[in-house]
């Protein structure tokens, strides 16, 4: 089985532009999520989605990050414009579905440096 | 609000020994926990897990201890082996099925 697909792997920007990242979860998967990773701490979820709905997209700052997952499948999230707190890598993770059987597969993350 | 916290950044232990892992939680509402391992460059991989109706979980070398009344569970490596060294994240789930993760404790197991 595949594993959930995330790229690019390392990103450089300077304050103030956009970046993408985009994720391919485990096919079949209909939950997908995105987690921010700062250094020295744990992920924290910036979104979730059901299929093509999002279920929660509390702790994501509307303001300048946004996501969308097209058809279902792949998803990308977009930063506009990036700060510098933003550094971080951001993780990928999909799951059969949204609950406690925990089939939580991550990809291997992009890392973010905003300068 | 840190609701999942892992007050120990590092622990270092001797191969063949035990290594513990320990984890706090302030909302009673989680009802499901779990242990990652991640290693650098790569994401988290899913390790143990365990219901809050249980206080054991055990597999193979690995076993999850909780304790409700305490809000606190371990993660215990026992024989520890070089391997086995990682940053390992403690998370947490409740009604809303979205993982709360701690800040991660980094692993080394020294030969």
């Amino acid at each position: 089985e595949a594993g959930v697909a995330q790229s690019p792997r390392y990103k450089i920007i300077e304050k103030r532009q956009s970046v993408a990242f985009w994720c391919n979860p485990i096919s079949g998967h209909a939950t997908l999520y995105w987690y921010q990773q700062i250094l020295g701490q744990g992920p924290k979820l910036l979104i979730q989605f059901q299929n093509n709905g999002v279920v929660d997209d509390s702790q994501l700052p509307k303001d300048r990050f946004s996501a969308e997952r097209l058809k279902g499948v792949d998803s990308t999230l977009k930063i506009q414009p990036a700060k510098l707190e933003d550094s971080a890598v951001y993780l990928c993770a999909s799951s059969l579905v949204g609950g406690k059987d925990y089939g939580y597969t991550f990809g291997s993350g992009t890392r973010l440096t905003v300068v | 609000d840190q609701q999942v916290k892992q007050n120990s950044p590092s622990l270092s232990v001797q191969e063949g020994r035990i290594s513990i892992l320990n984890c706090d939680y302030t909302n009673s509402m989680f009802d499901y926990f779990l242990w990652y391992k991640k290693y650098p460059a790569e994401g988290p991989t899913f390790l143990i897990s365990i219901s809050s109706i249980k206080d054991k979980n055990e597999d193979g070398r690995f076993t999850v201890f909780l304790n409700k009344s305490a809000k606190h569970l371990s993660l215990h490596i026992v024989p520890s082996q070089p391997g086995d060294s990682a940053v390992y994240f403690c998370a947490a789930s409740g009604w809303a099925q979205k993982l709360v993760f701690g800040q991660g404790t980094r692993l080394t197991i020294n030969p």
